[in-house]
């Protein structure tokens, strides 16, 4: 268990439709990431957040938004969903940021029909 | 940029001969390198790294990375396969001035009884 939780654990949704993603860092740490994992495309890092602030952004659609709260849990919204949205997104925790070990939570499998 | 290329997507060996998964990565500053596990259904989770010190790096589970700058190379070694290690590997590298895993493709490990 990495300390890393992340609700729900499965989502199945229709296009069109929009979910949030809730994700709860390890006791202490500053910095949240979310990635997105998918069949076609791998691993993907989407954004990272460092207590609140936005610290940096990756393959991340305008589609997608997220935001990390004075509590340090971190949503991932996704919005006018389509098929092709359909992956397992993981959130991941570390310390402070830089170069730190991050943290897997065990992903949320997103379903869109 | 970074990126790392994980050379083979699956590799099958038989229960107590050695591992050997295969990575390469591409760097323009002093990497940060590291190796994460996947079970089925489960999230990551960290088997080692390598951040500028040891070139040898010893993790979890009895695996081993070394890191060879002349061949920008990080193979992940185990000297006996137990069937518990069926699972996918990545490879992961982060580089100076960068918050961002860059993730490999994945390594799918079979072990055979």
């Amino acid at each position: 268990d990495s300390g890393v939780t992340q609700t729900p654990k499965h989502l199945i949704t229709a296009t069109g439709q929009r979910v949030t993603l809730r994700c709860s860092p390890r006791s202490g740490d500053l910095s949240v990431y979310w990635y997105q994992q998918s069949l076609d495309q791998g691993l993907q890092f989407l954004i990272q957040y460092y207590n609140g602030e936005e610290r940096a952004k990756g393959n991340i659609l305008e589609r997608f938004s997220a935001q990390q709260f004075p509590d340090l849990h971190s949503e991932l919204n996704l919005s006018s969903l389509e098929l092709g949205d359909s992956a397992l997104y993981f959130c991941a925790s570390s310390s402070s940021g830089r170069l730190d070990t991050q943290y897997f939570g065990p992903g949320t499998r997103l379903t869109v029909l | 940029a970074q990126s790392v290329t994980q050379l083979d997507s699956h590799v099958s060996v038989s229960e107590g001969t050695p591992v050997l998964l295969r990575c390469n990565y591409s760097s323009s500053y002093s990497p940060s390198l590291f190796w994460y596990v996947q079970h089925p259904n489960k999230g990551l989770q960290l088997l080692l790294k390598y951040t500028s010190a040891a070139t040898l790096v010893k993790g979890i589970n009895g695996f081993e990375a070394e890191f060879k700058k002349s061949e920008t190379s990080f193979h992940l070694t185990k000297p006996s396969a137990h069937m518990s290690d069926a699972a996918e590997y990545f490879c992961v590298v982060t580089g100076s001035g960068t918050y961002k895993y860059i993730f490999g493709t994945g390594t799918r490990l079979k072990v055979l009884a």
